[in-house]
């Protein structure tokens, strides 16, 4: 089974802080995503990256930075945490883009309460 | 610009009851479209993928069905079980899209299974 993991379930930092949010996942796949899901929003796009050192910004990327050194992982970095950046944040992978058969699978989120 | 809109909103019924949700999309050219099962607090797990061709697909009690020419798919839950209760999302994926930038998520539809 694809196993998608995030360093923290739950975080809380100050407003102004620096954030990094860990995703890594253990079956090889090209593609990692970064989401933030909000009550009546939905799923919203980040970032994401189709390779190693590659990255592409996705709806929502103001705000937000990504680093993918390695295969497996795909860094968040919040640079200086603001309020309106409190919410869940999800981490996907797939294996070659999104084909038809392809799918996404998702991390168990990292809740983020900024104070 | 590329919609996905599931209704209803939210939907309670109770144990051993059926269901039905809907997913209307504006995406185009179409790819493929999935629906995905969100426990509260986790992250999404896809329950199906389906292909232009395909109009209708099942797994365990749950059945989708796609109508490619009326840009509709729904998502069928036979008896219902209180695992049943989580958010139920769809998701759109454009042809020409080999991003995550070809990908539209619905909003969800809230799901609430009573004893």
């Amino acid at each position: 089974d694809v196993k998608v993991t995030q360093s923290s379930r739950y975080l809380v930092k100050r407003t102004g802080e620096k954030v990094f949010l860990e995703c890594v996942q253990d079956m090889d796949h090209e593609n990692m995503f970064w989401y933030r899901q909000d009550p009546g929003l939905g799923l919203r796009l980040i970032y994401f990256s189709y390779d190693v050192k590659m990255k592409e910004k996705g709806d929502i990327p103001e705000g937000y930075s990504v680093s993918r050194e390695k295969k497996e992982r795909f860094s968040l970095i919040l640079e200086s945490a603001s309020t309106n950046q409190t919410s869940m944040y999800l981490c996907a992978s797939s294996l070659e883009g999104l084909l038809a058969t392809d799918t996404q699978y998702f991390g168990p989120g990292t809740r983020l309460t900024v104070l | 610009k590329n919609q996905v809109e599931q209704s209803p909103q939210s939907l309670i019924i109770l144990e051993g009851k059926n269901c039905t949700l809907q997913c209307n999309y504006t995406v185009s050219p179409f790819s493929n479209l999935r629906w995905y099962k969100q426990d509260t607090g986790r992250g999404p797990v896809s329950l199906t993928i389906m292909t232009f061709s395909e109009n209708t697909k099942s797994n365990g009690r749950y059945t989708a069905t796609l109508d490619a020419d009326t840009k509709q798919s729904s998502l069928h839950i036979t008896a219902s079980q209180l695992s049943d209760s989580a958010s139920y999302i769809c998701v759109v994926s454009e042809a020409s899209g080999g991003g995550a930038d070809g990908l539209t998520f619905g909003k969800g539809t809230h799901l609430i299974i009573q004893p």
